[in-house]
């Protein structure tokens, strides 16, 4: 089945420990975003890569970092300058921009701090 | 700055009433606008998309939204509400169409009685 896993479903951070969430497509997108939802604040833009080896920050880029080596995979870093990192992370896909199409998300990380 | 509003957090229906969620964005022309559904804990679902043409437009699971430039809205309708609708919706728009960075609402959350 064609689509967008994330990985692991839950996660749990220490105090000054950078932790790594996994986000693979099989779809064959050239696009993708990480967002972080907050309880009552919708989706936040954190990067987004429309090809490999190459990315841009979003709104609330602080405290995190990306790579995209592979175009199925788009790893997001959670760094310990990151200080509030409590939250529900989704990762999405889209074909090539300027297109009209649509992201499709994956289901999502809960990371949890200790 | 360009920004999206649902101005209804918590909406509450009778399963079998009719609903509608509103959605009003502010931008000087037309963006690409969408409805997203999620369930708890899980990502986003597409319920249907506007690009241009005809401004109602229908989406999967019965609901339809209808583009009003004139009001700025995008608002969200179905009418006859099952209780498998609970959920939170998500309304969202894209302003840039080369990079399809997507700005979104707060969400409303809807409740369904039987």
């Amino acid at each position: 089945d064609g689509g967008i896993t994330q990985s692991p479903k839950y996660l749990f951070r220490k105090e000054g420990q950078n932790v790594t969430l996994s986000c693979e497509q099989n779809l064959n997108h050239d696009a993708m975003y990480w967002y972080r939802q907050d309880p009552g604040q919708g989706l936040r833009l954190i990067y987004y890569s429309q090809i490999v080896n190459d990315f841009q920050k979003g709104d609330i880029a602080e405290g995190y970092s990306v790579s995209r080596e592979k175009k199925e995979s788009f790893p997001l870093t959670v760094t310990s300058a990151q200080k509030n990192p409590t939250a529900f992370y989704l990762c999405a896909s889209r074909p090539l921009a300027g297109e009209q199409e649509t992201q499709y998300f994956g289901p999502g990380t809960r990371l949890l701090v200790l | 700055a360009q920004s999206v509003t649902q101005p209804d957090i918590h909406i509450t229906v009778s399963e079998g009433a009719s609903l509608e969620l509103r959605c009003n964005y502010s931008y000087g022309a037309t963006p690409y606008l969408f409805w997203y559904v999620q369930s708890p804990g899980q990502g986003l679902q597409l319920l249907l998309k506007y690009f241009s043409g005809d401004t109602l437009v229908q989406g999967i699971k019965g609901f339809e939204a209808e583009f009003k430039r004139s009001q700025s809205s995008f608002n969200l309708r179905k009418p006859s509400v099952h209780w498998s609708d609970a959920a939170e919706y998500f309304c969202a728009v894209d302003l840039d169409y080369n990079t399809d960075k997507l700005i979104f609402g707060t969400g409303t959350r809807l409740q369904v009685f039987p």
